[in-house]
């Protein structure tokens, strides 16, 4: 069935690298994303990534894609405490149906 | 609006009673969805519109859920008879067009706590 997989909790060190790792379930998803959820707030699209794609870099986020393993990892190079928030990593399935995880909710300690 | 504007943002009702929550997309996206987030279970879909076709409707979890977007706008999504596990924050997105390069604008949600 549809199942995304991700761990619920990750506390690093500011100054340090995060890395939240999701595994996803349907092999023909053609795109993956990360989304950032902050306190009371909706959603917001961090990256995204083509299946056709191994890394992907954006300023301080790189996205490592495994499709032989379907595991897909968020990489946030030096920590913010701004930086604090719940990353919930999605696929695509089909033409429309975006598939999200149970999120990682990051803290980030001073 | 510039964003997707979602009503209420809270709400508590009793058990067994009718509740509508509102969602404004963005003006010009076709594509809506409904998500449901409960604490720990992430994002769970509800329904999808897009332009005038039929709804996909497969996430509704009961026959007490309904949605409704009139005028390929605004949408209505409702639940009857409420029950304590409905509790949950409801989120809404839009999207230019809903395909593969289509990305999500979330509302804040609307927060349902059934007592």
């Amino acid at each position: 069935g549809e199942d995304v997989e991700q761990s619920l909790f990750l506390s690093v060190r500011e100054g340090d690298s995060s890395v939240i790792n999701c595994t996803y379930t349907d092999s023909s998803s053609t795109y993956l994303y990360w989304y950032k959820q902050e306190p009371g707030a909706g959603l917001q699209l961090l990256t995204y990534i083509f299946s056709n794609m191994d890394m992907k870099q954006d300023q301080r986020l790189t996205v490592l894609l495994n499709k032989k393993d379907k595991h897909l990892s968020l990489r946030i190079a030096d920590t913010q405490t701004g930086d604090s928030a719940i990353y919930f990593c999605a696929e695509m399935t089909g033409t429309y149906k975006y598939i999200f995880g149970t999120g990682t909710r990051l803290k980030v300690l001073a | 609006g510039a964003g997707v504007s979602q009503s209420p943002s809270n709400k508590v009702t009793e058990k067994g009673k009718d509740v509508e929550l509102r969602c404004d997309p963005i003006s010009g996206h076709t594509a809506l969805y409904w998500y449901r987030q409960s604490l720990g279970q992430g994002l769970e879909f509800l329904i999808y519109f897009q332009g005038n076709s039929a709804p996909d409707k497969s996430g509704l979890p009961s026959d007490r859920f309904s949605a409704e977007r009139t005028g390929g706008s605004v949408s209505t999504l409702t639940i009857q008879r409420t029950q304590q596990e409905d509790s949950a924050v409801y989120l809404c997105a839009s999207s230019l067009s809903g395909g593969l390069d289509g990305e999500l604008f979330f509302g804040e949600g609307s927060r349902l706590t059934v007592l």
